[in-house]
């Protein structure tokens, strides 16, 4: 099994349409997560940070089921300013603070 | 922006040769790691730098290896280049090392080998 694993997609979704990635991680114990949001030839930047249960941010929910290891990113009243790729990241925490990837949900927003 | 930057944006270079990539980390951070990104793929981790020592490492063979400065800028190093090192490399800079701390990404530099 991947470390992390992400339906790679594309989400094709209209304006205004409600759209979630899943997400599964095979280390139990991963405390934390994080969903970056990568842009076309761009680097990845941080969209949401999940501690527990779940965080929100506006049009963003992120939901972290630990029993079945699986995050996920919930987008509301897409905009077309939404396209990019979302990507799960579950850090590893010891020596070093490394992050994982998964490949990346492609979304696309069109009018 | 995140104050992270890295040069050059964009390599070309030929199998055989050596590349040096570097980066700025935003100011107060103490910690570099490096990652590179095949197209379609989600980054891979490489290696970390904390107060100039490495001190975490990848998959990744000794081909690759980097340097972390005094003012805590950075260096990734590739001998030897593979075709399959054509990728987008990107260091992340953060503060402290070792817990979930948010890593800032700069704009990443890209490596085409012919």
């Amino acid at each position: 099994r991947k470390e992390v694993e992400q339906d790679p997609g594309p989400f094709n979704v209209p304006e205004g349409a409600t759209v979630a990635f899943n997400c599964t991680y095979s280390n139990s114990a991963s405390q934390s997560f994080f969903w970056y949001r990568q842009d076309c030839r761009k680097e990845p930047k941080l969209l949401m940070s999940v501690y527990s249960s779940g965080n929100e941010d506006g049009r963003f929910t992120a939901q972290l089921n630990r029993a079945s290891q699986y995050i996920s990113l919930l987008i509301r009243d897409s905009k077309l300013s939404d396209s990019a790729t979302y990507l799960c990241v579950v850090p590893t925490t010891g020596t070093a603070s490394k992050l994982t990837f998964g490949t990346g949900t492609r979304l696309q927003v069109t009018l | 922006e995140t104050g992270v930057t890295q040069s050059p944006t964009h390599l070309i270079k030929t199998r055989g040769q050596q590349v040096t990539l570097r980066c700025s980390s935003q100011s107060g951070h103490n910690t570099v790691s490096w990652y590179q990104q095949a197209l379609g793929q989600g980054p891979q981790f490489i290696f970390q730098y904390y107060r100039e020592e490495e001190n975490g490492r990848g998959n990744f063979p000794p081909r690759f290896s980097g340097l972390q400065f005094p003012n805590y800028s950075s260096e990734l190093n590739v001998n030897a280049l593979e075709l399959d090192d054509s990728a987008l490399y990107l260091c992340a800079s953060s503060v402290g090392s070792g817990e979930a701390e948010t890593q800032y990404f700069g704009p990443g530099t890209r490596l085409l080998v012919l």
